[in-house]
């Protein structure tokens, strides 16, 4: 089953302007990722936010973590139409690498 | 470093039949997780091995099974196939101590 929500299922946006995607789970957690994936392809690991963290940036990307309310959210500034991709949040807790994965956000990035 | 490879990349079967997907993880990784991918239900966990042995489990039938070999490639096995079978199925590798999963890009299964 899937762990939660993410918000919205799809976003349109031009060139240049920033792109953000939420992103609710249920459980406790160890650590949130966020994954990239091109046209029904492989997963592309984006960055990983751990549990006893707010913020972080990679590059052109930013997450936050809010435990408390149990969400995070993808920020991705200046995009391209490189970035035209489904993105999805996915959570592990407990012991091991099992991933929990969000609903995902197809995003797409018209010139 | 070559990247986690799957094989086949597509396999066009019928119901009742079986089939074996592979999949060899990045050199050095030692545990490898399996996903499937539907429109209908999303990504959802199969199966993880590490060292040859099962860490963790999906919620998916016995119809549905995996192994992992002592050069950490892996199989999974999925016995008389069913329409809702069809997917895309994605294999993971990651190192001792991480979390960070490395995709390959997945084998796509057509039962008809």
């Amino acid at each position: 089953s899937q762990q939660g929500e993410e918000d919205p299922q799809a976003l349109s946006i031009q060139e240049g302007e920033n792109a953000t995607m939420n992103c609710s789970y249920k459980t406790s957690i160890n650590n949130l990722q966020w994954y990239r994936q091109n046209s029904g392809r492989g997963l592309v690991h984006l960055i990983l936010i751990r549990s006893n963290e707010r913020e972080k940036h990679s590059g052109r990307l930013r997450v936050t973590l809010d435990t408390s309310k149990k969400s995070s959210s993808l920020l991705i500034t200046a995009s391209r139409a490189a970035d035209t991709a489904s993105y999805f949040c996915a959570t592990i807790g407990g012991g091991g690498n099992k991933l929990t994965f969000g609903t995902g956000t197809q995003l797409k990035v018209e010139l | 470093k070559a990247g986690v490879t799957q094989t086949p990349r597509y396999l066009i079967k019928t119901r009742g039949q079986q089939v074996t997907l592979s999949c060899s993880p990045i050199s050095g990784h030692r545990s490898v997780s399996w996903y499937q991918q539907t429109p209908g239900q999303g990504l959802q966990f199969l199966f993880e091995y590490f060292s040859e042995t099962q860490r963790n489990k999906g919620n998916f039938p016995g119809r549905f099974s995996g192994r992992q070999f002592s050069n950490s490639r892996s199989e999974m096995n999925v016995s008389t196939l069913e329409l809702g079978d069809s997917a895309l199925y994605l294999c993971a590798s990651s190192l001792v101590g991480s979390n960070e999963q490395f995709f390959g890009p997945g084998t796509r299964l057509t039962v008809l």
